[in-house]
């Protein structure tokens, strides 16, 4: 079966630097999202991984290995803003997305 | 990144009529659009996949005669909840997925409020 495993939940100090990590298996491939989503909000585009490597995109990074169906999102200088759900999604050979829970993120001063 | 506009953001509708929420790619053409909902605390629900100027692809427990799709063009989607009850009071939300490399961004989303 297809499934995003991630954590449900992590705490982080502001000015600090946190890892979300998620792991996925699905049906074929084609790429590897993240996404941020406030309470009562909806979810906002954050990072797309095809290619393994690490992207980096001001504050936050996206790492992606698909040969160990893992990716990572990488938050540094966390801001209190940063408090929010993380949701990773891989996309499968039918180009739909496969959703994890989420993982909400705790930014404390 | 791409824009995707949802409107109304907000409604609230008497218990038995219609609501009809748009979904639109304001600088690229959406070959799919998605439409999702979300109730409090918890995780997103895909409801229904729609290509332009197909059937929409209804997910498994969504009646497909309450939850009216039209995808008329490459850049419109529209959400029909009919004959609205309480419990479909609720978030719903809009995605809008390009071409090549097929990068999926979401509207602001809809509250639904049936009294």
């Amino acid at each position: 079966g297809q499934n995003i495993d991630q954590p449900t939940e992590m705490t982080a100090t502001e000015g600090a630097i946190v890892q979300i990590n998620c792991t996925y298996q699905t049906s074929g491939f084609n790429g590897l999202f993240w996404y941020q989503q406030h309470a009562g909000e909806a979810p906002t585009f954050l990072s797309y991984n095809v290619l393994d490597g690490l992207e980096e995109k001001g504050r936050f990074s996206s790492f992606l290995s698909r040969s160990k169906g893992y990716s990572y999102l990488l938050l540094k200088e966390l801001q209190m803003k940063d408090s929010a759900s993380y949701l990773c999604a891989a996309m499968d050979s039918n180009y739909q997305l496969i959703w994890g829970a989420g993982t909400k993120l705790i930014i404390k001063p | 990144g791409a824009v995707v506009s949802q409107h109304p953001s907000w409604v609230i509708c008497k218990s038995g009529t219609s609501v009809k929420i748009e979904c639109r790619s304001l600088d690229f053409q959406a070959t799919t659009m998605f439409w999702y909902r979300q109730f409090p605390k918890q995780s997103l629900m895909l409801m229904a996949t729609s290509n332009e100027g197909s059937k929409a692809t209804y997910e498994q427990g969504v009646e497909k005669d309450k939850f009216l799709i039209n995808h008329a063009s490459l850049t419109l989607s529209t959400l029909t909840v009919t004959s609205a009850h309480p419990e479909d009071s609720s978030f719903y939300i809009c995605s809008a997925r390009r071409r090549a490399p097929y990068e999926q961004y979401f509207g602001p989303g809809t509250r639904l409020t049936v009294t």
